[in-house]
């Protein structure tokens, strides 16, 4: 298996424009977890689905922010409209167990 | 909210030497992971123990666990350059269910 699959790898955009970042989970994974990364917040649980239903989106920082998973082989995570602050490594983990299988990452830098 | 906070925050040793790392949390845990990272990668899942566990053992990597402190060390002994990274624990905390709740992590630099 190839892993967790994120896309794309960077991402750079300006205040104001919509961003969509998308992770592909391991195959037969029920769990799907967004995470975001920053140094002054660590990493932080934004959304989690069981079965591509949404079950936790208290992290969720603001309206702006919203994920899908239409299937069990792919979610989104969109902003919009984008803001400085949210430049960070947003993250994708998958799991069947108990233990999380992360994605490499997306860096984005809102300007 | 963090419910784990590592300590120290960064860690510095010499090949060979022996790295402790520590972990506090808040709320009662069904278990209690540790992760790397490896900087610019993803978390890596390194061990997992359960809160009915003491102690754990994987390769170099010893942890231990104690519900009654709500603390936790991961231990790399004969540390390797290659075991530079960032090490998290996570709580698997019982009100949330199937989420993990990640510390800000210790980062370890091992030179050699």
């Amino acid at each position: 298996d190839a892993g967790v699959i994120q896309s794309p790898r960077h991402e750079v955009t300006e205040m104001g424009q919509e961003v969509t970042l998308r992770c592909k989970p391991i195959s037969g994974h029920d769990y799907l977890f967004w995470y975001r990364q920053t140094m002054m917040r660590g990493l932080e649980l934004l959304i989690y689905f069981n079965n591509n239903v949404p079950i936790d989106d208290s992290g969720m920082p603001e309206d702006r922010f919203s994920a899908k998973m239409p299937n069990a082989s792919f979610s989104t995570l969109k902003i919009q409209p984008s803001e400085p602050r949210d430049s960070a490594v947003y993250f994708c983990a998958s799991r069947v167990t108990n233990e999380q299988f992360f994605g490499p990452g997306t860096r984005l830098t809102v300007l | 909210s963090q419910q784990g906070e590592e300590d120290p925050q960064a860690l510095s040793i010499q090949e060979g030497e022996n790295a402790t790392m520590n972990c506090s949390y808040k709320t009662s845990i069904n278990n209690l992971q540790w992760y790397r990272q490896n900087s610019g990668r993803g978390l890596v899942h390194l061990i997992l123990i359960r809160s009915n566990e003491r102690e754990k053992h994987s390769g170099r990597l010893r942890v231990t666990l104690d519900t009654s402190k709500k603390s936790s060390s991961l231990l790399i002994t004969a540390s390797r350059a290659a075991d530079t990274a960032s090490y998290f624990c996570a709580t698997d905390v019982r009100q949330a269910g199937t989420a993990l709740i990640f510390g800000k992590g210790t980062t370890l630099s091992v030179s050699s």
